[in-house]
């Protein structure tokens, strides 16, 4: 069964890089036919979309952050990975990683982790 | 840009019919979907392209589409079923998520 797991510091400084990724077990990033995803859920508030990436390293980004985000992949190791740029505490969230499907839904999604903002 | 609204909250009774609205600009054209997250879990995918039950759903989810507005419907409410709920469409090369929707069953 296809499992996603997200990793990477759980602290970040204001005005430093986040940088997480996302190890797929289960399947194979190189042999799907749709996208994977990043997404994110500050305390208290609503799901929103941060980007996602295709195998090729195609990529679509929420306009909204898309002058501060990179989505990379990585199919030798079965990972795709999320850089955040001079980040704020606007940015604290739990952050997920997930799979798309034909229709852009989200099929599986990791567990998340939570990435705080703070000096 | 493209925006999806959901009501704040929704209240049911047990047993009973909670439906949650999705209003988006020409949503019916649109794959919309739900997701269910319960707290301190990650989202669950329920309804897929406007009206299909993804493997190990209940049968008592179901979604339907009209015009601007999606639906999801849960029949015969169950207290395992309070949780938030968002829907999701795909837009202009973004995904766009509704605000979210707590469904509190008392």
């Amino acid at each position: 069964q296809l499992q996603l797991q997200e990793s990477g510091p759980g602290l970040v400084k204001p005005s430093e890089t986040l940088s997480l990724t996302c190890t797929v077990s289960g399947g194979f990033i190189r042999s799907s036919s749709y996208y994977w995803g990043w997404i994110r859920q500050p305390p208290v508030k609503g799901l929103e979309w941060i980007g996602s990436i295709f195998h090729s390293g195609s990529t679509y980004y929420n306009p909204s952050l898309e002058s501060r985000v990179t989505i990379s992949v990585d199919t030798s190791k079965n990972q795709f990975s999320l850089m955040l740029t001079s980040v704020t505490a606007a940015d604290t969230a739990v952050y997920y990683c997930a799979r798309h499907g034909a229709q852009w839904e989200l099929l599986r999604w990791g567990q998340g982790t939570l990435v705080t903002v703070s000096s | 840009s493209y925006e999806l609204t959901q009501p704040p909250s929704v209240s049911v009774s047990p047993g009973q019919t909670a439906s949650i609205t999705c209003s988006g600009d020409k949503l019916g054209d649109k794959y919309a979907c739900w997701y269910q997250q319960k707290a301190g879990q990650s989202p669950v995918l329920v309804i897929s392209q406007q009206t299909k039950r993804p493997s190990g759903i209940p049968e008592r989810f179901s979604g339907s589409t009209s015009g601007n507005t999606a639906t999801l419907t849960i029949t015969g409410t169950q207290a395992m079923d309070e949780a938030d709920y968002y829907c999701q469409a795909w837009d202009s090369s973004t995904v766009v998520f509704g605000g979210g929707t707590k469904l509190t069953v008392l």
